[in-house]
């Protein structure tokens, strides 16, 4: 089955830096590719997605790239502010759309510093 | 906006017991899913269905049950419970792009 592998674990960064964090997918069937933030006591939110037609999805400070060949999607977070902190899981879904269950990486720890 | 409701915030149960972890979603999905999130190894999969009576299992099923009798209503269930069951239970309902919709969470803790 699909495994999903997500670094760093933790990151700290300062106020304004940008941050960047990295997965991996195992299964090349997989096709959809969401990230969740979830801050502290909350629920996970979806912030941003992109499917395996697209390269390259911008929103805002936040973009994601995702790299076909090499099986690996990154996430961009540029000017980041004390209200990015949170935790940020990556996931891949094996079969996209309406009946795809999604396999999650075991999350980062975005630490923004002022 | 999408609404996924679970029953409890907070629960304590003791060794032995059965327990229902209650899930509601109003936007009429045909998906719906059941993880537990503990520190470090982030959300695994349980059990989920796409469509009403059906129900599939998902990476840690052992222990659990699932119930979905009605298309918004998804109940996950712990036959005995037991002190290793302790965790964060997230139900969560998807779009049909396959973006999903969490639930507050039910925190549970088996002493």
């Amino acid at each position: 089955g699909e495994n999903v592998e997500q670094h760093p674990s933790t990151l700290s960064v300062q106020e304004g830096d940008s941050a960047v964090i990295k997965c991996t997918y195992s299964d090349s069937a997989s096709n959809y590719f969401p990230w969740y933030k979830q801050e502290l006591g909350k629920r996970p939110q979806l912030i941003i997605d992109i499917r395996s037609n697209v390269g390259e999805k911008k929103d805002q400070r936040i973009a994601v790239t995702l790299n076909k060949t090499a099986k690996h999607f990154s996430l961009h977070i540029t000017e980041t502010q004390p209200e990015d902190s949170a935790v940020y899981f990556c996931a891949a879904s094996l079969y996209g759309g309406s009946q795809g269950n999604l396999i999650f990486g075991k999350g980062t720890k975005l630490s923004v510093k002022p | 906006d999408v609404k996924v409701t679970q029953s409890s915030r907070y629960l304590v149960k003791r060794t032995g017991e059965k327990v229902f972890l209650e899930c509601v979603q109003d936007m009429d999905h045909e998906n719906m899913f059941w993880y537990r999130q503990d520190p470090g190894l982030g959300l695994r999969l349980i059990y989920f269905s796409y469509d009403v009576k059906m129900k599939e299992k998902g990476d840690i099923p052992e222990g659990y049950s699932v119930s979905r009798e009605k298309k918004e209503r998804f109940s996950l269930i712990l036959e005995s419970a037991s002190t290793n069951q302790t965790s964060m239970y997230l139900c969560a309902s998807s779009f049909p792009s396959g973006g999903y919709t969490f639930g507050s969470g039910t925190r549970l803790t088996v002493v």
